[in-house]
């Protein structure tokens, strides 16, 4: 089974750039995520997506990030302007919609690091 | 306000002994505990799950312990292998579709365990 793919693996821009990243979740996950990584501390959700609705962006910052999942497979996650503080691993994961153990098991892809300088 | 902490930002031991990574948490509507593993350039790996109606939990080597008064929760891997050495990160969240706290992923900053041969 092919795992959580995700490109450009890494970034650099300047700030006030754009940048947008893109995520294949595993065949048939219906959930997919996208999370922040800021050196040094833990994945952060920004915004998850049940097929191609939005469940939860509530720690999206909404004025500069946006993300889409058309089609309710692949998604792009865009940073416009970006700024300094926007450095940081942005990681997608899915999960099945079957249970295990009550709880829907979240597969990570390798992540994309951005620097923007 | 950081709901899951991750106190020891580094363990270091040697090889065939026991690793104890350790976990505090604040929000008592938490169900379900995971612990994730990371290695560098990676996306971090699902390890090892315990919801609350349970104190143990065991795969293998590892084993995780939850006492739910004390709102802390501690991963246990025995004999600890070089191949262990990696970032772990706890993770918290609510019981998916339930009420209570939210389903997301809360996670804490994470350990870097160095098994040493």
């Amino acid at each position: 089974e092919a795992g959580v793919a995700q490109s450009p693996r890494y970034k650099i821009i300047e700030k006030r750039q754009s940048v947008a990243f893109w995520c294949n979740p595993i065949s048939g996950h219906a959930t997919l995520y996208w999370y922040q990584q800021i050196l040094g501390q833990g994945p952060k959700l920004l915004i998850q997506f049940q097929n191609n609705g939005v469940v939860d962006d509530s720690q999206l910052p909404k004025d500069r990030f946006s993300a889409e999942r058309l089609k309710g497979v692949d998604s792009t996650l865009k940073i416009q302007p970006a700024k300094l503080e926007d450095s940081a691993v942005y990681l997608c994961a899915s999960s099945s919609p079957k249970l295990r153990e009550g709880w829907n098991e979240q597969y990570f892809g390798p992540g994309t690091r951005l620097t923007v300088t | 306000d950081q709901q899951v902490k991750q106190n020891s930002p580094s363990l270091s031991v040697q090889e065939g002994r026991i690793s104890i990574l350790n976990c505090d948490y604040t929000n008592s509507m938490f169900d379900y505990f995971l612990w994730y593993k990371k290695y560098p350039a990676e996306g971090p790996t699902f390890l090892i799950s315990i919801s609350s109606i349970k104190d143990k939990n065991e795969d293998g080597r590892f084993t995780v312990f939850l006492n739910k008064s004390a709102k802390h929760l501690s991963l246990h891997i025995v004999p600890s292998q070089p191949g262990d050495s990696a970032v772990y990160f706890c993770a918290a969240s609510g019981t998916p579709g339930g009420g209570g706290a939210t389903n997301k992923l809360i996670f804490g900053t994470g350990t870097l365990l160095a098994v040493q041969p």
